[in-house]
């Protein structure tokens, strides 16, 4: 089985601080995605990586960087996080159409 | 076996009319149903239908879940080119996201 595995299940930060949000796949995938996950407003794809060192823009890519130096691992960093950044962050992983999600990273930001 | 098939396949239309979009399903565990727009190589979220019967709009696109029939269907009216794309049906299962094949929708002036 696929397993996607974020590093931190919750996290609290405080405004201005730097945030990482870690995730691993251990089927050697070559696309993974960092989404947030809003009451009301589903899942927003905020970057998406499909090699090692590549990265691409998705919806809402403003205030988010990522980083792809490994293929199994894909991270989402928050410079300078925000409280509009209190979200539920999901990190996905795929090889054709279905996307496997790792089981989620609950941000609030005070 | 999960199954999600979406149809048409392609579509070919003119700016101004109007589509429609058809995508069943027969997937365990289903939550929900997400619609997505693929223009570059990841897909971006259109909407999320978790009721049935409960329309969901954003600008010209809306879309509509029927869970006794197992479908959904997304209208787009008004069409522009800039809505060329791939749309993608996507039932929710608690672990994963099953997209369907696609429906193909070029937009000519």
């Amino acid at each position: 089985d696929v397993k996607v595995t974020q590093s931190s299940r919750y996290l609290v930060k405080r405004t201005g601080e730097k945030v990482f949000l870690e995730c691993v796949q251990d089927m050697d995938h070559e696309n993974m995605f960092w989404y947030r996950q809003d009451p009301g407003l589903g899942l927003r794809l905020i970057y998406f990586s499909y090699d090692v060192k590549m990265k691409e823009k998705g919806d809402i890519p403003e205030g988010y960087s990522v980083s792809r130096e490994k293929k199994e691992r894909f991270s989402l960093i928050l410079e300078s996080a925000s409280t509009n950044q209190t979200s539920m962050y999901l990190c996905a992983s795929s090889l054709e159409r279905e996307l496997f999600f790792g089981e989620g990273s609950r941000l609030t930001v005070l | 076996e999960d199954k999600v098939v979406q149809s048409p396949l392609s579509l070919v239309v003119h700016e101004g009319d109007t589509v429609t979009l058809n995508c069943s399903y027969e997937v365990t565990n289903f939550r929900s149903l997400l619609w997505y727009k693929q223009e570059k190589k990841a897909p971006t979220f259109l909407f999320m239908l978790t009721s049935s019967g409960i329309e969901k709009k954003s600008g010209r696109l809306s879309s509509i879940l029927d869970k006794k029939e197992l479908s959904s269907i997304l209208n787009i009216t008004a069409t522009q080119t800039g809505d060329s794309a791939i749309y993608l049906c996507a039932p929710l299962r608690a672990d994963k996201l099953i997209f369907g094949t696609g429906t193909r929708l070029q937009v000519f002036p």
